[in-house]
């Protein structure tokens, strides 16, 4: 069985300054790993996706995440913020055999001028 | 392409009633997931489709919650009879192949009173 946890619920932070949101899995098998940003009334977008390879992944509107086997991690960057990257934003996990994708709690990103 | 549509955006029923939600995948994707997010929370998984068979219903509660995908393409999701704990938004995704990201429609909001 997989899980996923996001360890920080909201995280306020001023424009231009980085963030990182957090995100660690469990799996006993192979896993894809994903980022999601989720705007108000609306359904979840891709942000960026791990498969294999390079464990440092480019995604849509300057964000980034790094995969560490090791410590289980995909952590989610950005360099400097825009008010409209105000958002929740989901961590997921999916198998490689049956494609069962399992979500965090996600963490709600508000960028304040 | 088209995006995944689902219908209603919102409905409000009184708890014991019945309600049914729709969606109609993208064209081509053979896996359709039905997830469950409660407000504040991560979007959980309720059942996933591969083509018109079931793959995954492990956290569908049976007593209440029924779906079905007739000829492998739309689908629909039933609640009867709906609990006060059953409000959330119902989102549909699809999945073109095994290493693609899921395809959200905007989720249907239900509000049991």
């Amino acid at each position: 069985a997989q899980s996923v946890t996001q360890l920080d619920s909201q995280v306020p932070v001023f424009e231009e300054a980085p963030v990182e949101l957090r995100c660690n899995y469990s799996s006993s098998v192979s896993v894809y790993l994903f980022w999601y940003v989720q705007y108000p009334n609306q359904g979840l977008q891709l942000l960026l996706k791990y498969l294999s390879g390079s464990t440092l992944v480019k995604g849509i509107n300057g964000f980034e995440a790094e995969f560490n086997k090791s410590q289980t991690s995909f952590h989610l960057r950005k360099p400097s913020v825009h008010i409209s990257d105000t958002a929740e934003y989901f961590c997921a996990v999916s198998d490689t055999g049956g494609f069962k994708t399992i979500f965090g709690a996600g963490t709600r990103l508000f960028v304040k001028a | 392409e088209a995006g995944v549509a689902q219908s209603p955006r919102y409905k409000i029923i009184e708890k014991r009633q019945s309600v049914a939600f729709w969606c109609n995948p993208i064209s081509g994707h053979a896996t359709l997931y039905w997830y469950q997010q409660i407000l504040g929370q991560g979007p959980k998984l309720l059942i996933q489709f591969q083509n018109n068979g079931v793959v995954d219903d492990s956290q569908l509660p049976k007593d209440r919650f029924s779906a079905e995908r007739l000829k492998g393409v739309d689908s629909t999701l039933k609640i009867q009879p709906a609990k006060l704990e059953d409000s959330a938004v119902y989102l549909c995704a699809s999945l073109e192949r095994g290493n693609s990201p899921l395809h959200f429609g905007n989720g249907t909001r239900l509000t049991v009173t």
